[in-house]
């Protein structure tokens, strides 16, 4: 059964600090995605990572896959209040589209 | 990009009542649709896997009698949560695949609350 392992699960930061937030997950996929969650709201894609050794970044987000480690990294740069928000990661066990969540980076930037 | 429209976006019903949430897909045939549950503070976790044509496929521990999931066209699914308790208030979101199933499009999610 794949589980999906996120850390930290909460994160409070200073504006302008970086961190990171990782994900493992016990079995073999080749896709990973990363989402956004404001609260009360539905997802909003981030990322999607199709292979070992993706990277891909958007504004002050960058997303890395490692398939051999089962792990993938989003890390934050320079963070600003607008960051906050829960984080989630998701796995695809199989090619029939389904994920299975992490349980979710609550972040919060502070100035 | 594709769009899956969920309605409605929140209801509150009585006890013992049946609630409908309803996907579209608004722009592109979703022949799978997934439906997810997400309680306050919580990740989401997959309740079931419409299919359309056949029945839906639920995970284990959720029971398929008391939430309904019909899938009767290429851009419809439904969900009917049946009798509703108190315990069923949640966040419900439904999904489709893209195109090689290497995306996934999310409704914009239904806050039930039971009363």
């Amino acid at each position: 059964e794949l589980k999906v392992e996120q850390n930290p699960l909460f994160l409070s930061m200073q504006e302008g600090k970086n961190y990171t937030i990782y994900c493992n997950y016990s079995t073999t996929s080749d896709r990973l995605y990363w989402y956004r969650q404001d609260p009360g709201k539905s997802l909003e894609s981030l990322f999607v990572l199709l292979s070992n050794g993706a990277v891909k970044q958007e504004g002050r987000l960058m997303a890395s896959l490692d398939t051999k480690a089962r792990l993938s990294t989003l890390h934050i740069t320079a963070a600003v209040h607008d960051l906050s928000a829960t984080y989630f990661c998701a796995v695809a066990p199989n090619q029939g589209g389904k994920l299975i969540f992490g349980q979710g980076t609550e972040l919060s930037v502070k100035p | 990009g594709a769009v899956v429209s969920q309605h409605p976006s929140r209801v509150i019903c009585k006890s013992g009542t049946s609630v409908k949430i309803e996907c579209r897909s608004l722009d592109f045939q979703a022949t799978t649709m997934f439906w997810y549950r997400q309680f306050p503070k919580q990740s989401l976790m997959l309740m079931a896997t419409s299919n359309e044509g056949s029945k839906a496929t639920y995970e284990q521990g959720v029971e398929k009698d008391k939430f309904l999931i019909n899938h009767a066209s290429l851009t419809l699914s439904t969900l009917t949560v049946t009798s509703a308790h108190p315990e069923d208030s949640s966040f419900y979101i439904c999904s489709a695949p893209g195109l090689l199933n290497t995306e996934a499009f999310f409704g914009q999610g239904t806050r039930l609350t039971v009363v």
